[in-house]
């Protein structure tokens, strides 16, 4: 059972630069996750989707855009990275709202 | 909106001896409970869950927690704990009426002596 598998698992980026954080799930869940985790602080919520085309901000969305073309994919886009997004990032996915969430491995994204 | 404290950000016990983590929240109704497991480096594992019925929940590892609504926590427990359950674990909280997603607490680094 693979359940929520992020890509990549590290990376390292320039100011300025720009990438997607991938994420899939294949337990046909709804509803779809983005946090970020910084030492000290727990799990901010970025991102959230409740169905393929429909996705929401959380918490903490500035810097960041998704989307949600299919049930399965729910990638997660940095346009300008900026030393401030750098974070472990944790995709997740739950069949109903406010239920337990299935957590990815994260992606640990630093920028320099 | 709702809220999770966790007071203790770093708690160290022996091996063999009992723990207790504690976890307080602000919401204005019964809410859902979560207790997360993080080992270095991993995602976070899902320890046990409240919604509603029996206050005392059990959930894997030996874990049990319990709801008292009095007191607004929902606070776990261990009666003897192993190495392996060094970790950092997180309480948190869903709004049955409110948005999505949970809202998590920072965290309790646990370490456990020999």
């Amino acid at each position: 059972n693979a359940g929520v598998t992020q890509t990549p698992k590290f990376r390292i980026l320039k100011i300025g630069q720009s990438m997607t954080l991938q994420c899939t799930q294949d337990m046909n869940h709804n509803y779809m996750y983005w946090y970020r985790q910084d030492p000290g602080m727990g799990l901010k919520l970025i991102y959230y989707s409740v169905g393929a085309g429909i996705t929401d901000k959380g918490e903490v969305p500035n810097g960041y855009n998704v989307s949600r073309s299919t049930t399965e994919d729910f990638p997660l886009r940095l346009e300008l990275a900026a030393p401030s997004q750098t974070s472990v990032y944790f995709c997740a996915s739950s069949e109903q709202r406010v239920t337990e969430a299935f957590f990815g491995q994260g992606t640990r994204l630093t920028v320099v | 909106a709702q809220s999770v404290t966790q007071p203790d950000i770093h708690i160290t016990v022996s091996e063999g001896a009992s723990l207790e983590l504690r976890c307080n929240y602000s919401y204005g109704a019964t809410p859902y409970l979560f207790w997360y497991v993080q080992s270095p480096g991993q995602g976070l594992q899902l320890l046990l869950k409240y919604f509603s019925g029996d206050t005392l929940v059990q959930g894997i590892k030996g874990f049990e927690a319990e709801f008292k609504r009095s007191q607004s926590s929902f606070n776990l427990r261990k009666p003897s704990v192993h190495w392996s359950d060094a970790a950092e674990y997180f309480c948190a909280v869903g709004a049955r009426g409110g948005a999505d997603g949970l809202t998590f607490g920072k965290g309790t680094h646990l370490i456990i002596q020999p």
